[in-house]
């Protein structure tokens, strides 16, 4: 079976500062990836997704993953994080079709004013 | 819009008692799905349903049972609940079952089982 791995569990920034997750994934046929973001009291929702071309990929508020097929990573990034990017976040995968996705752990991220 | 609500919130259950927690959503959605969230496990699938009338086993379907008799509607069954069952529950839906469907998550409901 598939797994998917996010090393940074609790992650700490100032505003301004860089942001990158890591995500990877056990599987070396063809993947769907995909980042969810949960903000505190909300729902689980979609920051991104990509299913082949421009391994690059841009989601919303800003962010941004790069699918890079030989680390069989897909990790996330934004240049400069702002205090209401506080949330956790899950890296998943699919890859069998039929939408069942495998999630990460979650990366717990706190920005500090 | 609604989306996709859940009930109950939260629960207090004894051990050994029957729970079923509801999901519906207004979309007309075709794919459904149930998620348990564990801390230091990330979100697991425990059932799901690719349209109205079938259903299939995730990654940790034992001691949980769903139905999908319409559309809208997706409950999940704890028939005897166990204390490892406590969790917060996540209800999913998609347009499809396809890939490329972004999934649309409820708020969840938080399950303790004393």
């Amino acid at each position: 079976a598939q797994s998917v791995s996010q090393h940074n569990h609790h992650v700490i920034l100032s505003e301004a500062a860089s942001l990158e997750l890591g995500c990877n994934y056990s599987y070396g046929g063809t993947v769907n990836l995909f980042w969810y973001v949960q903000y505190p009291g909300q729902h689980l929702q979609l920051l991104l997704k990509y299913f082949s071309g421009d391994p690059l990929v841009k989601g919303i508020k800003g962010f941004e993953a790069e699918f890079i097929k030989s680390k069989f990573s897909f990790n996330l990034r934004k240049p400069s994080v702002q205090w209401s990017d506080t949330a956790e976040y899950f890296c998943a995968v699919d890859t069998g079709g039929g939408n069942k996705l495998t999630f990460g752990t979650g990366t717990q991220l706190k920005v500090e004013l | 819009i609604a989306g996709i609500t859940q009930a109950p919130t939260s629960q207090i259950l004894a051990a050994g008692r029957r729970m079923t927690l509801r999901c519906t959503q207004d979309m007309r959605h075709n794919a459904m799905y149930w998620y348990r969230q564990d801390l230091g496990l990330g979100l697991r699938l425990i059932h799901y349903s690719n349209t109205a009338g079938t259903t299939g086993k995730g990654e940790v379907p034992d001691g949980y049972s769903v139905s999908r008799a319409n559309t809208d509607d997706f409950p999940l069954t704890l028939a005897s609940a166990v204390p490892s069952q406590t969790s917060v529950y996540f209800c999913a839906s998609s347009g499809t079952s396809g890939a490329t469907d972004t999934q649309y998550f409820g708020p969840g409901t938080r399950l303790t089982v004393l």
